[in-house]
């Protein structure tokens, strides 16, 4: 298994404010991922974080408006940038042990962002 | 599109039997997740099931149906602590993760 950290647990920020979550694993990890969950939905990928090299943004994701870092194979940050209230979410780090997707995913405890 | 459907809610009484039913359109089919997520907490795994048939740990057992695009979750003797939403997920032929918007499950005495 492997244990998972984010910071901040939760946040409010102003509109076209900028903030950054921390994503760090007791382990070293294969891949890891962020998520984006609003209340009562599904879990929304939003990118892979690839260790020394540009994350995997899914469709109606932009680097722009979400960078990611992953510097190493036990961090990651995710910045949402330019915040709206729209942006206002849970937002999940999880990561895999092994390369491939269809092994258990385990989850970070999320950030609540709530965006004014 | 792909789309996963799992009813909003269900309510069950304290020990007894629930199962949770999950149909999944997708493009392709690699494999099939359950996820339990309490109120303000996490996703925690439950199952994984890739062939069609009968998963079974413990209190919780898996079902899948390829041909009938399905599967369900079957929870046992039920405890209040399995008040939670629990998720379906289902891996695409481009090894995607699809997720369902899970069923909140509420136990009562």
């Amino acid at each position: 298994s492997a244990v998972i950290s984010q910071k901040p647990s939760r946040d409010i920020c102003q509109r076209g404010t900028s903030l950054t979550i921390q994503c760090q694993v007791d382990s070293q990890v294969t891949m890891m991922f962020w998520y984006r969950q609003q209340p009562g939905q599904s879990l929304t990928l939003i990118a892979t974080a690839n260790q020394g090299s540009e994350a995997t943004y899914e469709s109606g994701f932009v680097i722009d408006k979400f960078p990611i870092s992953r510097p190493n194979l036990t961090f990651s940050t995710l910045t949402v940038s330019n915040m709206s209230p729209e942006d206002s979410s849970i937002y999940l780090c999880s990561v895999t042990q092994l390369a491939e997707i269809y092994n258990e995913q385990f989850f970070g405890p999320g950030t609540r962002l709530t965006v004014l | 599109g792909q789309n996963i459907d799992q009813p909003t809610e269900m309510t069950a009484t304290e020990g007894a039997i629930v199962q949770i039913n999950c149909t999944y359109q997708t493009s392709g089919f690699n494999g099939l997740f359950w996820y339990q997520q309490h109120a303000g907490e996490a996703p925690t795994f439950l199952s994984y099931n890739v062939l069609d048939g009968l998963e079974e740990k413990g209190r919780f057992s898996s079902f899948l149906s390829r041909s009938k695009g399905y599967s369900y979750l079957l929870l046992k003797e039920l405890q209040m602590k399995d008040s939670a939403s629990y998720l379906c997920a289902v891996i695409n032929s481009n090894y995607q993760l699809i997720w369902g918007a899970g069923t909140k499950l509420i136990i009562k005495p």
